[in-house]
């Protein structure tokens, strides 16, 4: 079955860049099928949505409109994995970071999660 | 950008009763875009319910989900105690942005 797992340095500097990388199995993510998500969660907080990427090339990954002076999402076919990098961050930016699978037609919804990886930014 | 507004913040009740929660959007969305989620401590959250009204995999038809124009519902009749988590919705929209609400807490009373 489709798995997605994070791994992701676990303590970040204040103005270094985050770079988190999901590993995804089950299915290639150049298919063309699917989105390939990040969305990131504070302790005690809710859900944000950082941003997507697809295979196809045809357009650039869409970000969220507060985050996207920061933040990049890519692909590397041939390991299988798509990438966070945020730069400049801040005590805000400690989450949990969450790799999903977006489905574009049909369901519309993000139907799998990695189980999440916490990242700290402290000095 | 929708924004999406949960009520209530906490709701506590029994196993047996049921739950009602609220999504109310700032602009009606595309009820095909509109899912709800449920997070248990310490998992990343689950898709319970897409295109408003259609279970995904798995979703027991205790949860149901409605809505139209800006206000959408969950209903979880017969609470079993695994249900007991956090709820949120979430909206797709263009120019691409995916929003949450804030979630509801379903508590145990």
């Amino acid at each position: 079955q489709v798995q997605l797992q994070e791994s992701g340095p676990g303590l970040v500097k204040p103005s270094q860049t985050l770079s988190v990388t999901c590993s995804v199995s089950g299915v290639s993510i150049s298919s063309g099928h699917y989105f390939w998500a990040w969305i990131r969660q504070p302790a005690g907080k809710g859900l944000e949505w950082i941003g997507r990427i697809h295979a196809s090339g045809s357009g650039s990954p869409n970000y969220n409109p507060s985050l996207n002076s920061r933040v990049a999402i890519s692909l590397d076919p041939s390991k299988n994995q798509f990438l966070l990098n945020l730069d400049s961050v801040t005590a805000a930016d400690t989450a949990v970071y969450y790799c999903a699978r977006w489905v574009p037609s049909g369901l519309i919804a993000f139907d799998i999660w990695g189980p999440g990886t916490v990242v700290t930014v402290s000095s | 950008e929708i924004v999406l507004t949960q009520s209530p913040g906490t709701l506590s009740l029994s196993p047996g009763e049921t739950a009602t929660l609220s999504c109310r959007a700032s602009q009606s969305p595309d009820s095909a875009h509109l899912g709800w989620y449920q997070q248990k401590p310490g998992q990343p959250p689950r898709l319970l319910i897409a295109a408003t009204f259609y279970r995904a995999t798995g979703t027991p038809d205790r949860f149901i989900g409605s809505g139209s124009g800006t206000d959408f519902t969950l209903t979880i009749t017969r609470l079993e105690p695994e249900d007991f988590a956090i709820y949120y919705c979430r909206v797709y929209s263009v120019p691409v942005t995916i929003t949450f609400g804030q979630g509801t807490r379903l508590e145990i009373k």
